[in-house]
Parts: C-alpha cells; structure tokens; sequence
C-alpha cells in the first residue's frame, strides 16, 4: 500500500524541548515537503527537499530544522526556538523534483504546548 | 511576489445549487494551478490540476490568465461535498516544485 506515513498523530511538547515528527513515504519520490497548517493561513512551507543530502528552507523555516540521510525519510525537528509551535504539520512528496508535480499528503501530526 | 487568494473562508450552499469557489493568483510566469481538498477526517488530496482540463466529481475548474483566476465550480452541489477546498500555484521559473497554498474556502452543502 503506497503512501506517505507521518507519526505520531498527535504530539506534545514540554517547554524548552525538541521534538522530532517522522515522516515516510513509499512512493520513490524525489521531492518531499513539509508544512504547518493553521486555520485561516492555509499551508505554509516550513522546508523541501529535492534529493538526498539536500534540503532548503521554506517560507517560515526559523525553530525548525529537517535532515534528508534516506530518500524515503524527511524527518522534523522542531526546537525549542519555535514559539508557536502549536499546529497541524503536514509532509507531502512528489515524484520530480523539477516540473510541477500533484503533491500526496500524509494524515498529519497535531502538536501542542503541555 | 507569489500569492494565492481565496476570499471567501466559508461558502455555504444548498444541495443542488451552484457553487463558485473563488482563487485568484499573483505570479509573472506560467503557473501551474492545483485544486486540492480536504474531507472530514481525510488527508488531504488532488481534486484537479488546469492541465488536465479535466472533471472530476463534477467539479471544473478554468485558468483565466487575464484575470488571473482559477475558480473551482459544479453546477450542482452534493452534500458529500462538503469540505476544505484549497488552491495552490506551481512556478514552473522555480524549478523546485513548491506548491504556494491559498488560505482555504469551507465549502458547507445544507441539505
């Protein structure tokens, strides 16, 4: 069953803590995205990556941080130098990573402030 | 700078009626155009691409250079359809894929 798995569903976090959002995909896509979504802002783009050992920062990229070691990985940090972090994060990838391509999603993570 | 608008955060319509979900874009280039949408308790998926010219589940959708719209339509409004509708741009000049994510609609079909 082809797709992109994010875990955990939900996720909390202490104050000063990182966590870590996992995100797999099984689809030999190239590119792989990650965003928050708020209500009202939409998706905004947190990084991407385009291949392997490559990564670049999106819209909104500071207390977050991203490692691409495995094409089928594109693990989230986020740190402790996120004030916000309360959101609904989701990954996508896409098969090139040139021309546009549809974007699959994952079922998200929902993280909150204990 | 590139932008997409979705004016409305909530459409509400009856079943049966015709639903307009607005999107305007602000890009130079050639942009490739997305309708994405989300059902209650489902991840979120590819409705139709204006390349595609395509209908899906009924729905159209027509990309206006002129007016730099992408308007999402269906002439007849289900309650199954009701959901989070997003529009996204592609900037081919990018090379990078990125998808640029309107604010959203809630498009709410009352029986």
């Amino acid at each position: 069953d082809g797709g992109i798995t994010q875990s955990p569903k939900y996720l909390f976090r202490k104050e000063g803590q990182n966590v870590t959002l996992s995100c797999e995909q099984n689809l030999n896509h190239d590119a792989m995205y990650w965003y928050r979504q708020d209500p009202g802002q939409g998706l905004r783009l947190i990084y991407y990556s385009q291949i392997v050992n490559d990564f670049q920062k999106g819209d909104i990229a500071e207390g977050y941080s991203v490692s691409r070691e495995k094409k089928e990985s594109f693990p989230l940090t986020v740190t402790s130098a996120q004030k916000n972090p309360t959101a609904f994060y989701l990954c996508a990838s896409s098969a090139s990573r040139g021309s546009p391509q549809p974007q699959h999603f994952g079922d998200g993570t929902r993280l909150s402030i204990l | 700078a590139q932008r997409v608008t979705q004016p409305e955060k909530l459409l509400s319509v009856f079943k049966g009626a015709p639903v307009e979900l607005k999107c305007n874009y602000s890009y130079s280039g050639s942009p490739e155009l997305f309708w994405y949408v989300q059902y209650s308790r489902q991840r979120l998926q590819l409705l139709l691409r204006h390349i595609s010219r395509e209908s899906i589940k009924g729905f159209t959708a027509d990309l206006n250079k002129g007016e730099t719209s992408f308007h999402l339509k269906k002439p007849f409004a289900q309650e199954e359809d009701s959901a989070m509708y997003y529009c996204a741009l592609s900037a081919y000049s990018s090379n990078t894929g990125k998808l640029i994510f309107g604010q959203g609609t809630t498009l709410q079909v009352k029986p």
